[in-house]
């Protein structure tokens, strides 16, 4: 099946810094999503992408399929934005949404 | 507007008893899914739903069984529960496969198995 990575798996950042995490899959897929799980376990779905570039608000991403990578940025980072973000692809022929492990992010003031 | 309703939120279980996690969505979604997420982990497929009858195996089914006979419902039963089923369960839905609206997650039941 479908291999999912992500890098990096914790960051640490000061409130107002940029970040770009990355996620990279091992074969064509059909679906690329990004969540957000907040400290108190809920997960927020951030992003559809399986190609191209999208931007809500601070965040924004781009996957480019043929590489089979996709990156998440956050922009002017609050302490909101802490919690575990997970990328999550969908294979073609297949009715399955497969997570990586996360990247643990923690923004203090 | 309830989307993907879990219960319980909450749940502690000796060896050997079992149960059953509810899952249910409003949104009329034909695909329906089991995770299960491990204490700094990411979440693994337990079964899946692409419609009402219709069920398959994820990547962790062991232990545990679905049903679906109504496209709102997707119920995962647990009959003989072990240590190793101490996790957090999600119960998400999408409209199709490949949908642009993406997945929507139930908030999660904590399980405990003692």
């Amino acid at each position: 099946g479908i291999q999912v990575e992500q890098s990096p798996p914790d960051l640490i950042l000061q409130e107002g810094a940029n970040s770009t995490l990355r996620c990279n899959f091992s074969d064509s897929v059909n679906n690329l999503q990004w969540f957000h799980q907040n400290p108190w376990g809920q997960l927020i779905n951030l992003f559809y992408i399986p190609s191209g570039t999208k931007q809500n608000g601070r965040l924004s991403a781009t996957t480019v399929a043929t590489e089979r990578y996709s990156l998440l940025y956050i922009s002017s980072s609050q302490t909101t934005d802490s919690g575990v973000y997970f990328c999550a692809v969908e294979g073609y022929n297949t009715d399955k949404l497969i997570f990586g492990t996360g990247t643990r992010l923690q923004v203090f003031p | 507007n309830a989307g993907v309703t879990q219960t319980p939120k909450f749940r502690i279980l000796k060896i050997g008893q079992s149960m059953t996690l509810q899952c249910t969505q409003d949104m009329n979604h034909n695909y329906m899914y089991w995770y299960r997420q491990d204490p700094g982990m990411g979440l693994k497929l337990i079964y899946y739903s692409v419609g009402a009858g219709i069920t398959d195996k994820g990547e962790v089914p062991n232990g545990y069984n679905v049903s679906r006979s109504t496209t709102e419902d997707f119920p995962l039963r647990l009959e003989l529960a072990a240590p190793s089923q101490t996790s957090v369960y999600f119960c998400a839905s999408s409209l199709a496969l490949g949908t642009a609206y993406g997945y929507t997650f139930g908030s999660g039941t904590r399980l405990t198995v003692v």
